[in-house]
């Protein structure tokens, strides 16, 4: 069965450097999330999509921004990168009211040095 | 504001025993989903099991299963004949189905080994 694909699974930024994260869910999901995990933390909800349109906003700092395309893929953008941006993201699918638990892909995991 | 509590940080058992992780919540919502993550070592968010709040019957998957307690807001889980695979860190989750608040909130998790 296709999963929630995430790229790239590894990336390391300097610091003030922007990166990228990409998650393609599963096909015919209309809702995506993305979670950001510090090392040795529970995952903190960053900001979620349905429909292509911001459906809620968490702790996602004013550096970071996203967005849902035509195809519903998302992209979390990331500038002036610090260290403690240093985690793992994130991102997960479901379909709509979808209540047996999202689906998780594999994370990206971002190294900021 | 919801919450989710897991007061043992970390657990170790023997294999082939059963062990029981704690899980408590706090809200004010009637309609609710709980549900058991895993993270094994590969850091992959795999689900474990759920629980829809208006069931009264406890859930279960194979060797996995939880003791709901709504009342007492509790929601452990059990794995039974516990498997040296199963060493992971276990999250606790809460979700309300919402259209637009439906993220799933995490306890601080339990990291459980399991040991030969």
């Amino acid at each position: 069965a296709a999963g929630v694909i995430q790229s790239p699974r590894h990336l390391i930024k300097e610091k003030r450097e922007t990166a990228t994260l990409k998650c393609y869910p599963i096909p015919r999901h209309d809702t995506v999330y993305w979670y950001q995990q510090g090392p040795g933390q529970d995952p903190q909800f960053l900001i979620s999509f349905y429909e292509k349109m911001q459906s809620d906003k968490g702790s996602i700092p004013d550096r970071f921004s996203a967005q849902q395309f035509s195809d519903y893929h998302s992209e979390l953008n990331m500038s002036s990168l610090e260290l403690g941006d240093s985690a793992l993201y994130f991102c997960a699918s479901s379909l709509g009211l979808e209540t047996r638990g999202y689906t998780f892909g594999s994370g990206t995991r971002l190294t900021v040095v | 504001a919801q919450t989710v509590t897991q007061s043992q940080p970390e657990m170790s058992v023997q294999e082939a025993e059963t062990v029981t992780l704690s899980c408590t919540y706090d809200t004010s919502e009637s309609n609710y989903y709980l549900f058991w993550y895993k993270q094994p070592p590969s850091r992959q968010m795999i689900l474990v099991i759920r629980q829809e709040a208006y069931k009264q019957q406890n859930a279960t998957e194979n060797r996995f299963s939880v003791n709901f307690q709504k009342a007492a807001k509790s929601f452990s889980l059990k794995i039974s004949d516990s498997q040296l695979g199963d060493t992971a860190m276990y999250f606790c989750a809460f979700m309300k189905p919402s259209v637009r608040d439906d993220k799933i909130i995490f306890g601080k998790g339990t990291r459980l080994h399991i040991l030969p």
